[in-house]
């Protein structure tokens, strides 16, 4: 199918490596956040995600760091493999009282063997 | 089925037709989504319906877009008049009531000829 994500920014890593997805979030009052990986084709998957009384979450080969002082929000793979390509949204909930996520851009991550 | 399943999962039309995307969300999902997602882009939120409230159509793009759904079960997203710009995947996603997490489909994928 369509390749997703062919004009968003580029990481790319060598298999093995550790892998850092940065992410900028827009409001302060945003309480929770969320990271999804999304392959070609296919819908939006969660990976992780993190509350805003927290600063650190690790999951299975993946980490999630939130800085709120700068808004910044990064998501950490480890040993990265070829099956991580895909393309990374960070999300940010809405405050206004609900589950409405607003997503950034997304990262492109290539893994190369 | 296990997770969110959307219809048709490709559809080509002529400018000018109506088209309806449809959207079976996880079985006691009280919430769901809609969003579009252009090519190479992040997601654009469209509609959130929650249970029985008033659904929230702030991102909407224009009165030729609107969204149904029955009770806490399947959900179609109409666009009459398509346009060009229209052309995008459609992702429907849903989740249980008041907990953050999205489960997404894999979208349908629409082409405005």
């Amino acid at each position: 199918g369509e390749s997703v994500g062919l004009h968003l920014p580029t990481l790319s890593v060598q298999e093995g490596d550790n892998s850092i997805i940065n992410c900028a979030y827009s409001n302060s009052a945003s309480d929770y956040f969320i990271w999804y990986k999304q392959e070609s084709g296919k819908g939006p998957q969660f990976i992780i995600d993190i509350r805003s009384n927290m600063d650190k979450r690790q999951g299975q080969r993946v980490t999630v760091l939130l800085n709120k002082t700068v808004k910044h929000l990064s998501l950490q793979i480890a040993a990265t493999q070829p099956g991580d390509s895909a393309v990374y949204f960070c999300a940010e909930n809405n405050p206004g009282g609900y589950n409405k996520l607003i997503f950034g851009a997304g990262t492109r991550l290539a893994v190369h063997p | 089925g296990a997770g969110v399943s959307q219809s048709p999962s490709n559809k080509v039309t002529e400018k000018g037709k109506d088209v309806e995307l449809r959207c079976d969300p996880i079985s006691g999902h009280t919430a769901l989504y809609w969003y579009r997602q252009r090519l190479g882009q992040g997601l654009e939120f469209l509609i959130y319906f929650q249970g029985n409230s008033a659904p929230d159509k702030s991102g909407l793009p224009s009165d030729r877009f609107s969204a149904e759904r029955t009770g806490e079960s399947v959900s179609t997203l109409t666009i009459q008049r398509t346009q060009q710009e229209d052309s995008a995947v459609y992702l429907c996603a849903s989740s249980f009531n008041r907990v953050n997490i999205q489960y997404f489909g894999a979208g349908t994928r629409l082409s405005v000829l």
